[in-house]
């Protein structure tokens, strides 16, 4: 196991448009994060996933924002009609029992 | 909302000279988390410390937590300059979900 995967690990998009974003944990863990890191500031929490379940939501994840976790595996998080605010970093992370996460690289979404 | 304050917000050092940084909280947590970040990079995990413990050690880092000061301090030793990254701490709520809290982290800058 390679750690966990993120992809795209950039992408540009006009605003307005769709993105989807996938994220693949390390096969052994049932926790799934999600995290928005902007410039000069630390992650801020959107969403995270025991197994399948979406156990909690920051008030971030506005009604533009969703995302899945079908059958506990791989996640995503898609963003409807985007906006220059949007711009960011994207992290997934992983964990076995919420202790010590295992981040991926990141998707650098940039908005224009 | 961000729970966690890395101080200094940046610090510069010799490669071999110690480098602390401290962060500073607001609520009762679970455990303190610290992880280090490189340039446009995902977060990797130190080192994790539980709210009943004081110090813990991990190779050339040590973490203090002080539970009644809300408050930890990462020292790193004998610095090198691939030390130089961003480093954050992350709290859980006492009680509350699994997610972290990360502060706007400290940039450290260990030169050769």
């Amino acid at each position: 196991d390679t750690g966990v995967s993120q992809n795209p690990r950039h992408k540009i998009t006009k605003r307005g448009q769709n993105v989807t974003f996938r994220c693949d944990p390390i096969s052994e863990h049932n926790r799934l994060y999600w995290y928005r890191q902007t410039l000069g500031q630390g992650p801020e929490f959107l969403t995270y996933f025991q197994n399948e379940a979406q156990l909690e939501k920051s008030r971030l994840l506005s009604d533009r924002f969703s995302a899945e976790r079908p059958k506990g595996s791989f996640s995503t998080l898609e963003i409807q009609r985007t906006e220059q605010g949007d711009s960011a970093m994207y992290l997934c992370a992983s964990s076995f029992r919420g202790d010590g996460y295992t981040f991926g690289s990141g998707t650098r979404l940039t908005v224009v | 909302s961000q729970q966690g304050e890395e101080d200094p917000q940046a610090l510069s050092i010799q490669e071999g000279e110690n480098a602390t940084m401290n962060c500073s909280y607001k609520t009762s947590i679970n455990n303190l988390q610290w992880y280090r970040q490189n340039s446009g990079r995902g977060l990797v995990h130190l080192i994790l410390i539980r709210s009943n413990e004081r110090e813990k050690h991990s190779g050339r880092l040590r973490v203090t937590l002080d539970t009644s000061k809300k408050s930890s301090s990462l020292l790193i030793t004998a610095s090198r300059a691939a030390d130089t990254a961003s480093y954050f701490c992350a709290t859980d709520e006492q009680g509350g979900s699994e997610k972290l809290v990360f502060g706007k982290g400290t940039k450290l800058t260990v030169n050769p």
